[in-house]
């Protein structure tokens, strides 16, 4: 079975450029969880959903952070416009529901310069 | 609010060692509890899970953990470290639903070297 996939796996660009992460979670899972992990903060839940509605958004840092998830195979993260101080690897997780544990993808590197 | 320490930034241990990587957490109701490792350029894997009944969960790669309520631990354990295990492992707990349907809270992590 295929697991988590995001895209793009490195993305590198210029200071107040829109950044988009592409995930699509493992067919069946009903929950859909991002993440940013950083050398100083460690990893932080940012949003996630269920059932493609956003249950909890408190983690995103700022307005200049968004998350979408239009269908059940399909999210992103958005962050318009990008500052140096969003450099991180973002992760997406699907969820099976209750009682299920969270798999991981592979993470988006994100270097903004 | 939950919350997991993790006091052991970094931990070597010689390959064939036996392994104890401390997790403790802080949660108000029965948590969820979950170990997962990380490999460089990597996402994270999930070496085990603790959600209720036997205390003493096992997970992949020979790993184990046990859960103590009343120390709020939740320690990994490995009789025997191979030199491929060297990675950083995150200790978690999730609430509510157990973390299929809620977002987890991490530890900040410990670094594992193995020597030769």
């Amino acid at each position: 079975d295929a697991g988590v996939i995001q895209s793009p796996r490195h993305e590198v660009t210029e200071m107040g450029q829109e950044v988009t992460l592409r995930c699509k979670p493992i067919s069946g899972h009903n929950s859909l969880f991002w993440y940013r992990q950083t050398m100083m903060r460690g990893l932080e839940l940012l949003i996630y959903f269920n059932n493609n509605v956003p249950i909890d958004d408190s983690g995103m840092p700022e307005d200049r952070f968004s998350a979408k998830m239009p269908n059940a195979s399909f999210s992103t993260l958005k962050i318009q416009p990008s500052e140096p101080r969003d450099s991180a690897v973002y992760f997406c997780a699907s969820g099976g529901g209750a009682g299920q544990p969270q798999h991981f993808g592979d993470g988006t590197r994100l270097s903004i310069l | 609010a939950q919350s997991v320490t993790q006091p052991d930034i970094h931990i070597t241990v010689s390959e064939g060692a036996s392994l104890e990587l401390r997790c403790n957490y802080s949660y108000g109701a029965t948590p969820y509890l979950f170990w997962y490792v990380q490999s460089p350029g990597q996402g994270l894997q999930l070496l085990l899970k603790y959600f209720s009944g036997d205390t003493l969960v096992q997970g992949i790669k020979g790993f184990e953990a046990e859960f103590k309520r009343s120390q709020s631990s939740f320690n990994l354990r490995k009789p025997s470290v191979h030199w491929s295990d060297a990675a950083e492992y995150f200790c978690a707990v999730g609430a509510g639903s157990g973390g299929g349907a809620d977002g987890l809270t991490f530890g900040k992590g410990t670094h594992l070297i193995i020597q030769p």
